[in-house]
């Protein structure tokens, strides 16, 4: 069946960078795009921005563009998230989640905690 | 971008009862919009798409409606393994947004 296993919690400092892997399974990994959101303590869902498996081309959230970046790994089915220049209020749960060809989203990764603090 | 006010934040309820969530759109989306089921600790759970659709495996106790800009996530009778959060998001234009979610516990 369709799997998407994140990567383990993180902690890092303000400033610095954090990559989170979503690694998955069980369908034609270039056929579907894969969409990164956060939930931060206590708020709703922010969608991140989207990156396509089949040729690696990226949709970002406009407030995040500076400072994030989403790529493949055809090799090992994995999608990667760097956030860049963490700042606290970038601590959240981090999600990915694939996308249909008509642009819902039907399956979900786990979820990975990451921590920003001094 | 599009805004989701979704309804109740909250609401307790009992085994069996009929539930209903709502979600409001700031403009029309054509129905692209998806329920989800999330429980602490797991990955939220498509339940439906494109409003009124039935994702594979979902019970049909979950349905979906559409009035205008106003969508709404009904559980015809609440079962023990209902109790979770719920939220609606939409797929019309980027950015996807997202309802603040309700969560429904037990009475």
């Amino acid at each position: 069946q369709v799997k998407l296993v994140q990567s383990g919690p993180e902690v890092k400092k303000p400033g610095a960078s954090v990559k989170v892997s979503c690694e998955t399974s069980g369908y034609v990994f270039t056929s579907y795009g894969i969409s990164w959101m956060r939930q931060a303590p206590g708020q709703g869902l922010e969608w991140l921005g989207w990156v396509s498996a089949y040729n690696g081309n990226t949709k970002y959230a406009q407030r995040l563009q500076d400072r994030v970046s989403m790529t493949t790994d055809t090799s090992t089915n994995t999608v990667h998230m760097e956030l860049r220049s963490l700042k606290s209020d970038d601590t959240a749960v981090y999600y990915c989640a694939r996308e249909t060809m008509t642009y819902y989203m039907d399956a979900w990764g786990q979820g990975t905690t990451v921590t920003v603090s001094s | 971008d599009i805004q989701m006010t979704q309804s109740p934040s909250s609401l307790s309820a009992s085994v069996g009862d009929r539930v209903t969530i709502s979600c409001r759109a700031s403009q029309d989306i054509r129905s692209s919009l998806a329920w989800f089921q999330h429980k602490p600790g797991k990955a939220p759970k498509l339940l439906l798409f494109a409003a009124s659709r039935l994702e594979d495996g979902v019970p049909s106790r979950f349905s979906g409606g559409t009035s205008g800009t106003d969508y709404t996530l009904t559980l015809s009778s609440l079962q023990p393994e209902d109790f979770a959060t719920y939220f609606c998001q939409q797929y019309y234009s980027r950015p996807w947004t997202f309802g603040q979610g309700t969560k429904v516990e037990i009475k």
